[in-house]
């Protein structure tokens, strides 16, 4: 089992809906979350991170949390076509190391 | 402009010729790390520094070489290159550590040994 798993996709959703990313990781001690978003041929870029229990809120973004069923997922509201990109999910465990997941390719389809 | 800087961008060599892509940033931050990205497995990290003169392997630090002589600059060494580390690089630096702060990342390097 890989400690931080995603859905390689690609996800595709029309533009104007909700796109949700999900992941799941394996480390039950893992303490901080984070999401980045990487456009192709470029570098990561944090989006998101998350600590607590619950739903976090940036514009159109949120990231939900839930530490008992092991998962943290990542909401985005109103999509748009430069929101098309691959969305890396990153867990710290208890090493204090990051782990990424293999990522998510979002397609937004105007 | 704050950032992390990798050069070369693209690099194709021979295996066995010793390489070194290098990486500075200009943010003052403690950490630095070096990932690679090969489609499927998502980044992995290859070594970090958390300081000066102080490095430590990541998940895949067979065939590598760090240094951490100054603060700025963490230089990523292949002493033989193989083919199976044709891949895409990135270094990143972090203010207090990867697990707690924001990670900011170089443009990258595509690597390919043949």
């Amino acid at each position: 089992q890989k400690e931080v798993e995603q859905n390689s996709g690609p996800l595709s959703v029309p533009e104007g809906a909700i796109a949700s990313l999900n992941c799941t990781y394996s480390d039950r001690g893992s303490q901080s979350f984070f999401w980045y978003r990487q456009y192709s041929g470029k570098s990561p870029e944090l989006i998101m991170f998350i600590y607590s229990n619950g739903d976090k809120e940036d514009g159109r973004f949120t990231a939900q949390l839930n530490k008992a069923s092991q998962y943290v997922s990542l909401l985005i509201r109103d999509s748009q076509p430069s929101d098309s990109a691959t969305y890396l999910c990153a867990v710290s465990g208890n090493t204090g190391k990051l782990i990424f997941g293999q990522g998510t390719t979002l397609q937004v389809k105007p | 402009e704050a950032q992390v800087t990798q050069n070369p961008r693209y690099l194709i060599t021979v295996t066995g010729k010793k390489l070194t892509v290098t990486c500075s940033q200009n943010m003052n931050h403690e950490y630095m790390s070096w990932y690679r990205q090969d489609p499927g497995l998502g980044l992995r990290q290859i070594y970090y520094s958390m300081n000066v003169e102080v490095t430590d392997k990541g998940d895949v630090p067979e065939g590598y070489k760090v240094s951490r002589k100054e603060k700025r600059n963490f230089p990523l060494i292949l002493e033989s290159p193989s083919p199976n580390q044709t891949s895409l690089y990135f270094c990143a630096s972090s203010l207090l550590g990867f697990s707690n702060t924001e990670a900011f990342f170089g443009q990258g390097t595509r690597l390919t040994v043949v």
